[in-house]
């Protein structure tokens, strides 16, 4: 167990719709990471948040956006689904605030878009 | 950007003999290194990692070597274990002082340890 938790572990829902995947990181971790992991892309980073702000971006699509909250927690939304979204989603945590060192991932989240 | 390559795509070795997984990378400026291991409907696990300023680390069973020269980096898992069994992804970032990045993971290595 990495202490890292995403809800929900499986979701499914239909094409053009809105879903929010949620992520806990480790206690005293401020870095949250995304990352999609597919047959066809393989592990994608998306975005990564920082304390609450945005630190980098990855292969992040413009129907995708994430924040991260005060208590740390990080919330990744993907709008206008397609059926090329479905893939499982990770995200990681880090204490590192110098680079992306030391990333502990969850145990994911599998999105099914139909 | 960055683009990291792995080999062999599965990989299957007798129960106690050493297993190799090899990675090259195409940034030079890349300078971390971490290996994960991921099982069957979990997420991956970091089980190694290394920086540029260092050539070799080991844990136990499980090393990692870097070429910064020939920009590859390898995986070596001794006296291989059942429980050894999973995909190995290697992955490269760079990290500009202050700044951070996302990691670039190769496609993945399916290590099978016969009995």
């Amino acid at each position: 167990d990495s202490g890292v938790t995403q809800t929900p572990k499986h979701l499914i829902t239909a094409t053009g719709q809105r879903v929010t995947l949620r992520c806990s990181p480790r206690s005293g971790d401020l870095s949250v990471y995304w990352y999609q992991q597919s047959l066809d892309q393989g592990l994608q980073f998306l975005i990564q948040y920082y304390n609450g702000e945005e630190r980098a971006k990855g292969n992040i699509l413009e129907r995708f956006s994430a924040q991260q909250f005060p208590d740390l927690h990080s919330e990744l939304n993907l709008s206008s689904l397609e059926l090329g979204d479905s893939a499982l989603y990770f995200c990681a945590s880090s204490v590192s605030s110098a680079g992306p060192y030391e990333q502990y991932f969850g145990p994911g989240t599998r999105l099914t878009v139909t | 950007g960055e683009n990291v390559e792995q080999h062999p795509s599965t990989l299957s070795v007798q129960e106690g003999d050493s297993a190799v997984i090899k990675c090259t990378y195409s940034d030079s400026a890349s300078n971390y290194f971490p290996w994960y291991k991921q099982e069957l409907g979990k997420g991956p696990q970091l089980i190694i990692d290394i920086r540029s300023n260092v050539g070799e680390k080991k844990d136990q069973r499980i090393a990692v070597t870097l070429n910064k020269t020939a920009k590859h980096f390898s995986l070596h898992i001794t006296e291989t274990q059942p429980e050894d069994s999973a995909v190995y992804f290697c992955a490269a970032s760079i990290t500009q002082g202050g700044g951070a990045d996302g990691l670039t993971f190769g496609k993945g290595t399916h290590l099978i340890i016969q009995p």
